[in-house]
């Protein structure tokens, strides 16, 4: 079980906001940005979100995030089937020296 | 545009050392605010972060594998390697390099290698 908290699911129907979230604690999104990452099946993740709401060139602004305290969430307006995918959140742990986390991930199906 | 390439044996012995290499083009490693990071995924699990090297040199692992891991660059070769010891059937994944420090974001993985899967099997 990781860290940070996600739901295994998800699921809504096209033209639908969904909202994924990824609960933490103070030594990690508590002190530090969170990055979001889509994968979709056999391929490798892809950077969505980072600094908790900035998006990279090229992705769509039907995604979004944002974090409060010690949780952040990922939201998905205007659901398409494209989007059916496994999402991560992620963000840098203050213990230990530090290190990278990863959050279990959450399975998107779109209805 | 800048692409990555994991490299290196699909199939490793229990005990042995798994050895990768992530040759990048398209750009230099040794550019200063790039970060290189490498992460697995075990078949049908999560991504979990193995370790980071910096352009300073320095470098960062998780305290869950930091006994067996080494990352390195070649600047030469404008490669990154990852070398993990006494593996396990445990250690079977995809193995993904990643690009970091997208805009600043030290830990922001904004650009991925296609990923390569190591089996760990006798």
């Amino acid at each position: 079980q990781s860290v940070l908290s996600q739901p295994p699911s998800a699921s809504g129907t096209p033209g639908q906001r969904v909202t994924i979230s990824c609960s933490g604690s103070s030594s990690n999104i508590g002190s530090n940005n969170v990055n979001w990452y889509q994968q979709l099946p056999g391929t490798a993740p892809k950077l969505l979100i980072y600094n908790n709401f900035q998006r990279p060139s090229g992705v769509a602004d039907r995604f979004s995030g944002s974090k409060s305290g010690s949780s952040a969430s990922l939201a998905i307006s205007g659901l398409q089937s494209e989007d059916e995918a496994d999402y991560y959140c992620a963000t840098w742990d203050d213990s230990l020296n530090g290190y990278v986390l990863f959050g279990g991930g959450t399975k998107l199906t779109v209805l | 545009q800048l692409q990555l390439q994991e490299s290196g044996p699909g199939l490793v012995k229990p005990s042995e050392t798994l050895s990768l290499t992530c040759t990048v083009s398209g750009g230099s490693i040794s550019r200063s605010s790039y970060y290189w990071g490498w992460i697995r995924q075990p078949p049908g699990k999560g991504l979990e972060w193995i370790g980071s090297i910096y352009y300073t040199g320095s470098s960062d692992y998780n305290p869950s594998l930091k006994s067996r891991v080494t990352i390195s660059e070649d600047t030469s070769k404008n490669q990154v390697a990852l070398k993990l010891t006494s593996v396990t059937a445990a250690d079977t994944a995809v193995y993904y390099c990643a690009k970091q420090g997208l805009r600043g974001a030290r830990d922001a993985f904004d650009i991925w290698g296609q990923g390569t899967m190591v089996t760990v099997s006798s």
